[in-house]
């Protein structure tokens, strides 16, 4: 079985900020991983997602993500946070078996102050 | 590219009303997935489909739920009678195959209000 967690329902930075937002896994199989943003009132849109090649990825709007297995961690930044990256921001997992299965953290909600 | 299209919006309705939520995939999506969006439980898989049969409906509620689709491009949710504890956003979803792990492709959501 996989699951995600999420640290912090809430995380807040200034705009031009360092963007942390951290994820943990659990899997009983070599994990498949993704960050999703969705934005008031629209569906999740993928950032990025992790499928066992670099441990490194990069995603869309200048965020990346660094897959530790040691620390089972999946955690997302972004150098220098925008006003317009305000949004909820979702971790999820599926294992190579059953992949169809993506299981959700339940999101960090990031806020961009001036 | 439309997207994946869901409708209504928003649906308003009193307890024990049946309510129909649809969608339509992206075109040549051979897989479909309803979700639920509530605070207490965060997004919930329920049901989800490989070319218009359903696979693993593990994740419904209970019997008042029901999903159905008929042909690759409609699919619909259905719930009856309805129930305040009901009250979510319903997202649908769908992917294509051909490498693993291709990216869900979400609606914009039906915000279901039951009172």
């Amino acid at each position: 079985a996989q699951s995600v967690t999420q640290l912090g329902s809430h995380v807040s930075v200034s705009e031009g900020a360092l963007v942390l937002l951290r994820c943990n896994y659990s899997s009983s199989v070599p994990p498949y991983l993704f960050w999703y943003v969705q934005y008031p009132n629209q569906g999740l849109q993928l950032l990025l997602k992790y499928t066992s090649a670099a441990t490194l990825v990069k995603g869309i709007n200048g965020f990346e993500a660094e897959f530790k297995k040691s620390e089972t961690s999946f955690h997302l930044t972004k150098p220098s946070a925008h006003m317009s990256d305000a949004a909820e921001y979702f971790c999820a997992v599926s294992g190579l078996k059953g992949f169809q299965k993506l299981v959700f953290g339940t999101g960090t909600r990031l806020l961009v102050s001036p | 590219d439309a997207g994946v299209i869901q409708s209504p919006r928003h649906e308003v309705t009193e307890m024990g009303q049946e309510v129909t939520l649809r969608c339509k995939p992206i075109s040549g999506h051979d897989y479909l997935f309803w979700y639920r969006q509530t605070m207490m439980r965060g997004l919930e898989l329920l049901i989800y489909f490989n070319n218009n049969v359903p696979i693993d409906d593990s994740g419904m509620p209970e019997d008042r739920f029901s999903a159905k689709m008929p042909n690759a491009s409609f699919s619909t949710l259905k719930i009856q009678p309805s129930e305040p504890r009901d009250s979510a956003v319903y997202f649908c979803a769908s992917r294509t195959t051909g490498q693993n792990n291709s990216p869900l492709h979400f609606g914009n959501g039906t915000r279901l209000t039951v009172t």
